[in-house]
């Protein structure tokens, strides 16, 4: 069982640059969410889904964009890069009920850098 | 909007020791959840223990146990007979019980255990 897999787990970007993280997961849970986690800051939501189909935005959604056209795929849109995009990013899921266990599932998160 | 506080950026203990780390949060809710997350050096983000409001005990997981005081709007953790392996960032985070998804973060507890 992978779990929650993130893609790539480095990536260096030149600002205007456009990429895409890819999150996938095989626990067939109805929540995803992007993370990112600066340093002294907490994490903060960039967009979240409850479902194929439906997503929404977080705190921090500016310059990103998502999808959601299957269950297990939920990848993160870099339209044109920022030295402010800099960050680590996390995607997390987690089912829709866990019975009173509820927890996050994250991956092992992407190291991204806008020069 | 909740907020959650760790007023401590960093500690150190000597192995073996018992150590506590504070958190705070602020929200109008009743229902919610409360977690307590460390991140190892290795960047992966692993859930230590998780609290309903609506108990009155306090969780243990072993070695670690919290101490929540609903009404003073506290979740302080404590760590008995500390291990190397401990050392990490310990992060407080905060969920409606009716959230969608949202969790709301601490910036973080950064803590070393020595040998």
């Amino acid at each position: 069982n992978a779990g929650v897999t993130q893609t790539p787990k480095f990536q260096v970007l030149k600002t205007g640059q456009s990429m895409t993280l890819q999150c996938a997961q095989d626990m067939n849970h109805e929540y995803m969410s992007w993370y990112r986690q600066d340093p002294g800051m907490g994490l903060r939501l960039i967009h979240y889904s409850v479902g194929a189909g439906i997503t929404d935005q977080g705190e921090v959604p500016n310059g990103y964009n998502v999808s959601r056209s299957t269950t297990e795929d939920f990848p993160l849109r870099l339209l044109s890069a920022a030295p402010s995009q800099t960050s680590v990013y996390f995607c997390a899921s987690r089912p829709a009920w866990a019975g009173g266990q509820e927890k996050l599932f994250f991956g092992s998160g992407t190291q991204l850098s806008v020069l | 909007a909740q907020t959650v506080t760790q007023s401590q950026p960093e500690m150190s203990v000597q192995e073996a020791e018992t150590v506590t780390l504070s958190c705070t949060y602020d929200t109008s809710e009743s229902n919610y959840y409360l977690f307590w997350y460390k991140q190892p050096p290795s960047r992966q983000m692993i859930l230590v223990i998780r609290q309903e409001a609506y108990k009155q005990q306090n969780a243990t997981e072993n070695r670690f146990s919290v101490n929540f005081q609903k009404a003073a709007k506290s979740f302080s953790l404590k760590i008995s007979d500390s291990q190397l392996g401990d050392t990490a960032m310990y992060f407080c985070a905060f969920m409606k019980m009716d959230s969608n998804y949202q969790l709301i973060w601490g910036a973080g507890t950064k803590l070393i255990i020595k040998p």
